[in-house]
């Protein structure tokens, strides 16, 4: 079973800074990586498939990146909408998700 | 319009079991494989089972492993999850999904509640 490690846990930013997510697996899933963005009472949204790219209508100041074992998702200006909490998913080997980072308002 | 709809969850003592259905509707069902991940309450995702397209291969959690059974009948679009010798810990909202990342695309069902409790 694929292991994915997100880090930090919680993430403290004030709204217009930059958010630096990491991901880690515990062997290479290539690029078969997504990002989900979650809010309370509401199943996942979709951001970022193949490591970096975006899905429909997902804003550009989402970006991810990465291969094999590390991957960074970046939102490059913190909106009051985007305070949430954020999942990786390797999707090489079956499925597998991180354990969150919580962003919150600094 | 994909549409996925859990259901079967409810409250189970320790140690019985409960069938968790999903009715697929909106796309071509056999197309794709297919899904359980479950929520557990102020937790995060995890993955519980997955099966291809035509039941060939399946996979497993290994908090699961050898106590749930995915299945899927392709003529009635839909998607099982037999849930054997349940625990506390598996208390949780189990969503149903496609397997349409790789294409973009994310599709959840509204989940259904399964708490275990005496």
């Amino acid at each position: 079973e694929i292991v994915m490690t997100q880090s930090p846990a919680t993430l403290s930013v004030s709204p217009g800074e930059r958010a630096t997510l990491s991901c880690r697996a515990s062997q290479s899933v290539s690029s078969n990586l997504a990002w989900y963005q979650q809010k309370p009472g509401q199943a996942p949204r979709l951001l970022i498939y193949g490591a970096s790219t975006r899905a429909t209508g997902i804003p550009a100041r989402f970006s991810g990146s990465g291969s094999g074992t590390e991957f960074t998702l970046t939102i490059s200006s913190l909106q009051s909408e985007d305070f949430a909490v954020y999942y990786c998913q390797q999707y090489n080997n079956w499925w597998t998700f991180g354990q969150g980072t919580k962003v919150e308002i600094k | 319009e994909v549409q996925l709809v859990e259901s079967g969850g409810g409250l189970v003592q320790p140690g019985r079991s409960l069938r968790l259905s999903c009715a697929a509707s909106g796309f071509t069902f056999d197309d794709y494989a297919m899904h359980w991940v479950r929520q557990a309450p102020g937790k995060g995702l995890e993955w519980v089972s997955g099966i291809s397209w035509n039941s060939g291969s399946t996979g497993y959690a290994d908090s699961v492993k050898g106590r749930f059974t995915i299945s899927r009948d392709n003529a009635k679009n839909s998607l099982y999850l037999q849930m054997n010798s349940l625990r506390a810990e598996d208390t949780a909202l189990y969503y149903c999904a496609k397997d349409d990342v790789r294409d973009g695309y994310d599709s959840w069902g509204q989940g259904t509640l399964v708490t275990v409790s005496s």
